[in-house]
This record gives structure tokens, sequence and C-alpha cells, in this order.
């Protein structure tokens, strides 16, 4: 099976821009959740996508939005962009996603935007 | 609540020599652990995890990590290091959460393997 794939790989953008990246779940997987890593704050939750809901979200201001389609694929959107958004963006998929906290979460290689 | 503590933020071993990543955790659940690393500009890999089973569980790469409910840890350990292991490990608590499950990292140890 293919991995979890995540594009763009790198991004620069300006702030006040916005941007949005994507994510391709494992084939079957049904739970994406996003992350951005920082080497300040390190891997911090951003949101978790379940059946098209999100289902958990992290402490993240509203700027920071995603959405999940129909074949599981993700999205997530920043507006207005700050410098402190640049960071490694992160994607996992895991295979139940339901209630259970035993699922293995599968991480792409991430997206590196940065911010100017 | 939950949270997780990676107790040393940089380890380093000589090649060859044992490797110990110590983490301890806090949850009100009975927890999933993992552990995971991330080699520079890639995402992260799963190397073992624990869900209620064996409390002494083995991974891969000759990773092992056992998990101690009266100390609340999960340390990593391995008993040779190789150059290829230097890398960043993450010490993950996941537990049930409203709706869902709720995933906490720890901040991260980094391993440097000295020739």
């Amino acid at each position: 099976k293919a991995g979890v794939t995540q594009t763009p790989r790198y991004l620069i953008k300006t702030r006040g821009q916005q941007v949005t990246l994507s994510c391709s779940p494992i084939s079957g997987h049904r739970s994406v959740s996003w992350y951005q890593q920082t080497p300040g704050q390190g891997l911090q939750f951003l949101f978790e996508y379940f059946s098209e809901t999100q289902r958990n979200k992290g402490n993240f201001p509203g700027r920071f939005s995603g959405r999940q389609f129909s074949n599981s694929r993700s999205e997530m959107n920043v507006s207005t962009l700050e410098l402190g958004d640049s960071a490694l963006y992160l994607c996992a998929s895991s295979p139940q996603g339901d209630s259970r906290s035993t699922d293995t979460q599968y991480f792409g290689p991430g997206t590196r935007l940065t911010v100017l | 609540a939950q949270s997780v503590t990676q107790l040393d933020s940089h380890v380093s071993v000589s090649e060859g020599t044992p490797v110990l990543l110590r983490c301890n955790y806090s949850s009100s659940y009975s927890p999933s652990l993992f552990w995971y690393v991330q080699h520079p500009n890639k995402g992260l890999q799963l190397l073992l995890k624990y869900t209620s089973a064996a409390t002494l569980v083995k991974g891969i790469n000759g990773f092992e990590a056992e998990f101690k409910k009266s100390e609340t840890s999960f340390h990593l350990t391995k008993p040779s290091a190789h150059m290829s292991d230097a890398a960043e490990y993450f010490c993950v608590v996941s537990a049930p959460n409203t709706g869902g499950f709720k995933t906490i990292f720890g901040a991260g140890t980094r391993l440097f393997v000295k020739a």
C-alpha cells in the first residue's frame, strides 16, 4: 500500500496570505489528523477528521481549519498567515479512527511552510 | 487529563553501547503508549506501541520498551546503538476523549550516536 502523501512538500508564503495543504491517507484509513511541528513548541495536535467530520480539535485559533472529503483525503487551510505559522505540518492517518486510542497513526513526510 | 514527559532533551551514546530514552506519562484512563522516531526531514515512523497487552513491547530495529504502571513510565531501550539510530524520538500517549481519542506527544529526545 502506498503511504500517506502530502502536497506540496515545501511552500513559501508571505504574511497575510492564506495556504491550503493536502493529505491523502493510506487507502482504507478513515481518520486523518493534522499536527504542527516547530522547534519551540514541538508537535502540537491541530485537529482530527473522521468520516468528513471534525471530531477532535487542538488549541489553535480559528485561522486554522480543515476538511475531509468522502474519499478520506483531507485539506487544511491557514488564513491570514503570520510569521509564527512557519512550521512543518504533518498529516497522519489511522485505520479505524473510532473512539479507540490503540490505533497506530501513520505519518506523511510533512509540508514545510515558510512564512516571510 | 493526560500528559507525557520525556526526561532528556538530548542523549549521546557511543556506537555499540546501550540506549535508554526515558518517558513518564499520566493519564486518567488506561492509555495506549507509543514511541515514534523521526529522521531529519522525514515524517514520523512507529517504533512500537503498548495497548494493555504484554508490558514488554518489542519494536523494530531492536528497540523495546517496558510499560511500568507503578512508575508511570514507558522507557525505550536498545542493547546496542547503531549510527543509523541517530534521530529524534517521541513518546506519545493516547487515551479516550469525548468523541474520539486525545493524543499527546512528548517534547522529543534527540539521540546522538558517536563512532
